[in-house]
């Protein structure tokens, strides 16, 4: 089993839908939960990182993590074109030195 | 160019050659990273280093050689390539190793062992 779990899509949605992506994580000492978007052809950036439970919201993107059910979200608002990529959630432990743990990647295409 | 680049951006290569990936960074990041990004299993760690002629095994490093003998430069080695080896490879770097520390990725270099 995979610790991090993730549709691989592909999904798509009209111009200025709510976009939700999802993963689901196996480790319970992972802490430090990430979004990394990556366009074609390009390496993945860092779009947010969350510590623990809660939610992180960057303008029109929320990031939500429940550590009771080990289940990560990524909220788009008003989602554009510009928004076409694969987006990647990971997992970290707390310890520093601990790698970074991906899902698959979800390929999103955002029609205008 | 500041940042974090990659070369050559594209290679083929036969099975049972050598072929030696660059990366090259501007910011004097401490750490670095090699991940390779394969279909249905996402980006999975090859090796990493904490400094100059500091490096270590991450998830995935059998059939690989890195070395770093200067700061901002971590070539990775396929010492004898084979055909499972065809893949994206994405070098990385961080200031720090934590889970708040953000990795920068590279472009990739797109590898295709013939």
């Amino acid at each position: 089993q995979k610790e991090v779990e993730q549709d691989p899509g592909p999904l798509s949605v009209p111009e200025g839908a709510i976009v939700s992506l999802n993963c689901t994580y196996s480790n319970s000492a992972f802490q430090y939960f990430m979004w990394y978007r990556q366009y074609s052809r390009k390496g993945p950036e860092l779009l947010m990182y969350t510590y623990s439970s809660g939610n992180k919201e960057d303008g029109r993107f929320t990031a939500q993590v429940d550590k009771s059910s080990k289940y990560i979200s990524l909220f788009i608002r008003d989602s554009q074109p510009s928004d076409s990529a694969t987006y990647l959630c990971a997992g970290s432990k707390e310890t520093s030195g601990s790698r970074l743990t991906f899902g698959e990647g979800t390929q999103l295409t955002v029609n205008p | 160019d500041a940042g974090i680049t990659q070369s050559p951006r594209y290679k083929i290569t036969e099975t049972g050659r050598q072929v030696t990936l660059m990366c090259h960074q501007t910011w004097s990041h401490s750490y670095m990273f090699w991940y390779r990004q394969d279909l249905g299993h996402g980006l999975r760690l090859i090796y990493y280093s904490a400094a100059a002629d500091i490096t270590d095994k991450g998830e995935v490093p059998d059939g690989y050689v890195v070395s770093r003998s200067k700061t901002e430069n971590f070539p990775l080695t396929l010492e004898s390539a084979t055909r499972s080896q065809t893949s994206v490879y994405f070098c990385a770097s961080s200031d720090g190793w934590g889970g708040g520390d953000t990795q920068y990725f590279g472009p990739g270099t797109r590898l295709t062992v013939l």
